[in-house]
């Protein structure tokens, strides 16, 4: 079965320091993997995914992740934090290329504080 | 353009009526997600639809629960005699069928059975 893991359930950065929001993974074939935002009272924002290809993909707001195979773990990380990056960060799995559902992490609470 | 659209924001209702919930997903969008938050859970995967494909049914928590999705458009998540633990906040995510596609979420249906 697939199974995501974010063993923080929070993390505190400075603003201007680099952040990382850890995730790890657990499927029986290829990993499709997403990050996404949720601010307060609002729904869930899509950041980046990897399918395949580079091992370092790119999303919004200048957040990056880095998919490792060999150690099964797609962090979430970001060069220089905001205040405004402070949200609730879930990452998940799918297990089917075309489509289906994602199974979702507990999600990490980042506070960036000035 | 238009993104997901959930109504009611908000449903207040007493513990043994019936709710319906509402989810127009993005125009084009072939697949259509439901999923549950809450405090103690997560985010749960409700069902799923894939164009005129049996919807897959493996994440709904009891007879309950049920959804429709009329024309292969605009779906409606029915809870029958709700109870207490019923309460949460209902999503609705759509997607592009193909390689990769990201799901879209709607801000999401804040359900309290009292």
């Amino acid at each position: 079965a697939q199974s995501v893991a974010q063993p923080e359930d929070q993390v505190n950065v400075a603003e201007g320091n680099p952040l990382t929001v850890k995730c790890t993974y657990s499927v029986s074939g290829n990993p499709y993997l997403f990050w996404y935002v949720q601010y307060p009272n609002r729904g869930l924002q899509f950041l980046l995914k990897y399918i395949t290809g580079d091992n370092l993909v790119k999303g919004s707001y200048g957040f990056e992740a880095e998919f490792n195979k060999s150690q099964t773990s797609f962090h979430l990380k970001k060069p220089s934090a905001l205040v405004s990056d402070s949200a609730l960060y879930f990452c998940a799995v799918r297990e089917h290329l075309q489509g289906g559902k994602l199974i979702f992490g507990q999600g990490t609470e980042l506070s960036v504080k000035p | 353009g238009a993104g997901v659209s959930q109504s009611p924001s908000n449903k207040v209702t007493e513990k043994g009526k019936d709710v319906e919930l509402r989810c127009d997903p993005i125009s084009g969008h072939t697949a259509l997600y439901w999923y549950r938050q809450s405090l103690g859970q997560g985010l749960e995967f409700l069902i799923y639809f894939q164009g005129n494909s049996a919807p897959d049914k493996s994440g709904l928590p009891s007879d309950r629960f049920s959804a429709e999705r009329t024309g292969g458009s605009v779906s409606t998540l029915t809870i029958q005699r709700t109870q207490q633990e019923d309460s949460a906040v209902y999503l609705c995510a759509s997607s592009y069928t193909g390689t990769g596609h990201e799901q879209y979420f709607g801000p999401g249906t804040r359900l309290t059975v009292t």
